[in-house]
């Protein structure tokens, strides 16, 4: 079982839609949770960031973190054609400590 | 501006020929990363470094090495004892347990 798990996609939604990327983890010891968007060929940046359960929102990007379950989302609603990249789901055992554990990625494709 | 620099952009190597690729910050961050990416894949961990003259091996650290002699530069060598460099590295560095990335560079074994 890896650490951090995403669903390879790739994820289509229209224009307009709510997608919906999924992330789980394996170390119950996990403290902090980072989302990055990778476009085709660039580095990834990074979205949001969430420490508490429950849901954290900026502007269109809403993230929700259920410790209990292992269990970390990102939605973004009211999809755009610039937001097709691939998702990154990174986890962090240490507030104090930069090393993060990246789930594979979810490629999101928004069609026109 | 603060930020990440690497370079080269684009790198070629010969087989049987190590490479260096630079990383630069001047974010003042204490932690720096190496990642290399292959084609539809994750990022996968090279060697990281928390402090000046201290690094660690990450999960595929073979036929690569490391420095960090100044906190503003973690240089990776590519050696030639890494049987398949084709991939895109990334170089990251962190304040507390935030990652920032660099633009990458592209290595291809010609």
């Amino acid at each position: 079982q890896k650490e951090v798990e995403q669903n390879s996609g790739p994820l289509s939604v229209p224009e307009g839609a709510i997608a919906s990327l999924n992330c789980t983890y394996s170390d119950r010891g996990s403290q902090s949770f980072f989302w990055y968007r990778q476009y085709s060929g660039k580095s990834p940046e990074l979205i949001m960031f969430i420490y508490s359960n429950g849901d954290k929102e900026d502007g269109r990007f809403t993230a929700q973190l259920n410790k209990a379950s292992q269990y970390v989302s990102l939605l973004i609603r009211d999809s755009q054609p610039s937001d097709s990249a691939t998702y990154l789901c990174a986890v962090n055992t240490n507030t104090n400590a930069g090393k993060s554990t990246f789930g594979d990625g979810t490629t999101l494709t928004v069609k026109p | 501006d603060g930020g990440i620099t690497q370079s080269p952009k684009y790198l070629f190597r010969k087989e049987g020929q190590n490479v260096t690729l630079s990383c630069e910050q001047n974010l003042n961050h204490d932690a720096m990363y190496w990642y290399r990416q292959d084609p539809g894949q994750g990022l996968r961990l090279i060697y990281y470094s928390q402090i000046v003259n201290d690094f660690q091996k990450g999960d595929i650290a073979e036929g690569y090495s490391v420095s960090r002699e100044k906190k503003e530069s973690f240089p990776l060598t590519v050696t030639s004892a890494q049987k398949n460099p084709t991939a895109f590295y990334l170089c990251a560095s962190s304040i507390v347990d935030t990652q920032y990335f660099g633009p990458g560079t592209r290595l291809t074994v010609l």
